[in-house]
Parts: structure tokens; sequence; C-alpha cells
């Protein structure tokens, strides 16, 4: 089935240093959606991407749809303490999703 | 955004016991509902897709008959873990969609002794 990969796999930052995590498909991704998880919560949506090329932005997070489908990214400009959690992508068809292994991103104030 | 609610939050419960676990939505109607399982420092591994008033739909390698699901409602869907396993030890994590976005319920830390 549809693997959804997703690096690195821990990113630790200095406080105001910027984050990046990458999500890859060897196959054509439908629909791209993040996610934050904190520690001992839940998933939480942040964005979906639709479009081939799709760019948009929230505050210091700016998403990326790659003009083939195939991959995704998440871009945190001056990190803070409270973007600290596991960043999820998941492929996203007709409410389906499967997610890749996440970013853990932790913060160093 | 709209709320899923899941009870219980946490349970533990002895080897061979049944376990069952109920996800609602609370502001909107489901009428798709999506269980997750997520072991510790994993990602989320989907499970079943709970159509209400139809079967579930399991993925590869699921077992129905042990991981049983109801959707009776537009707003209810319950995942009953049968004659549970340390193994089965998880977070069970349930979704529901409306519109686009996919809003997540709070997780249950099932505990198999």
């Amino acid at each position: 089935g549809q693997q959804v990969m997703q690096i690195p796999q821990y990113q630790h930052v200095q406080e105001g240093e910027d984050f990046t995590t990458y999500c890859n498909s060897s196959t054509t991704l439908s629909n791209i959606q993040w996610y934050k998880q904190r520690p001992g919560g839940h998933p939480v949506f942040l964005i979906q991407l639709v479009k081939s090329g799709e760019v948009k932005k929230q505050k210091r997070l700016t998403f990326q749809f790659g003009e083939a489908k195939k991959n995704s990214s998440l871009h945190i400009t001056a990190t803070q303490t409270t973007d600290v959690g596991t960043y999820f992508c998941a492929d996203t068809n007709a409410g389906k999703s499967t997610f890749g292994d996440g970013t853990t991103l932790t913060v160093k104030p | 955004g709209a709320v899923v609610s899941q009870h219980p939050s946490r349970v533990i419960c002895k080897s061979g016991t049944s376990v069952k676990i109920e996800c609602r939505s609370l502001d909107f109607q489901a009428t798709t509902m999506f269980w997750y399982r997520q072991f510790p420092k994993q990602s989320l591994m989907l499970m079943a897709t709970s159509n209400e008033g139809s079967k579930a739909t399991y993925e590869q390698g699921v077992e129905k008959d042990k991981f049983l699901i109801n959707h009776a409602s537009l707003t209810l869907s319950t995942l009953t873990v049968t004659s549970a396993h340390p193994e089965d030890s998880s977070f069970y994590i349930c979704s529901a969609s409306e519109l686009y976005e996919q809003y997540f319920g709070p997780g249950t830390r099932l505990t198999v002794t």
C-alpha cells in the first residue's frame, strides 16, 4: 500500500532557529495533511494541501506541496519552545489517512 | 473546531477480558469514523474505517473478530477489544471528518495485564 516517509525522525534546535520536516512518497499523494501531536496528546490538524505546487502559510509555519505531488514540507521559522511536539504528515483520501512516521521536534530555550 | 470525545481515557484490564472504547462526535454528525492505534514514539496506524449503519472496513492484518467495531449512530462509534492480551496494550485513537478536516479524539490508553 501507499507508504509515506518522513525525515528527519528527530530534530533538536536552539530556540530561534528554523526547522523543516520533509514528507516523501514514491507514488502520487492524494492530499497532504499535516498534524501536530504534543507529548501525551492527540494529533491536531494543522492544514491540508491539495494542489500541485501549493504553498500555504500560518504565521511562522510554511507548508509546501511538491509539483509532482510526491513530497511535502513543513518549515517553521524562528522556533519557539511552544513548537515542541511531533509533526506528522498524512496522505489523505476520502478521510482515510496514511501517516508518516513523524518528526519529533525539541527546542532548547 | 469540531470536538471528538473518547471514553475511557485510560483503562487497565486483565488478560482475556474485553474492553469497549467509545468515540463520539459532539457537535457534528459523522457518517464515517476511523480507528487508529499508536505505539509509543511511533506513528498512527489505521486499523479500520467505521461506517454508520454498515460493517466496518478493516485494514490488512487487523483481525475483525478481535477488534469489533459498531457505528450505531451518526455520533457514536465503539471499538471492542475482545479477549485482550498484553500485546494489545496501546494508545487507541479515533477520528471523524467534517468537510476535509479530520478531528481526533483524545485517545484511550489500554494496558492489559
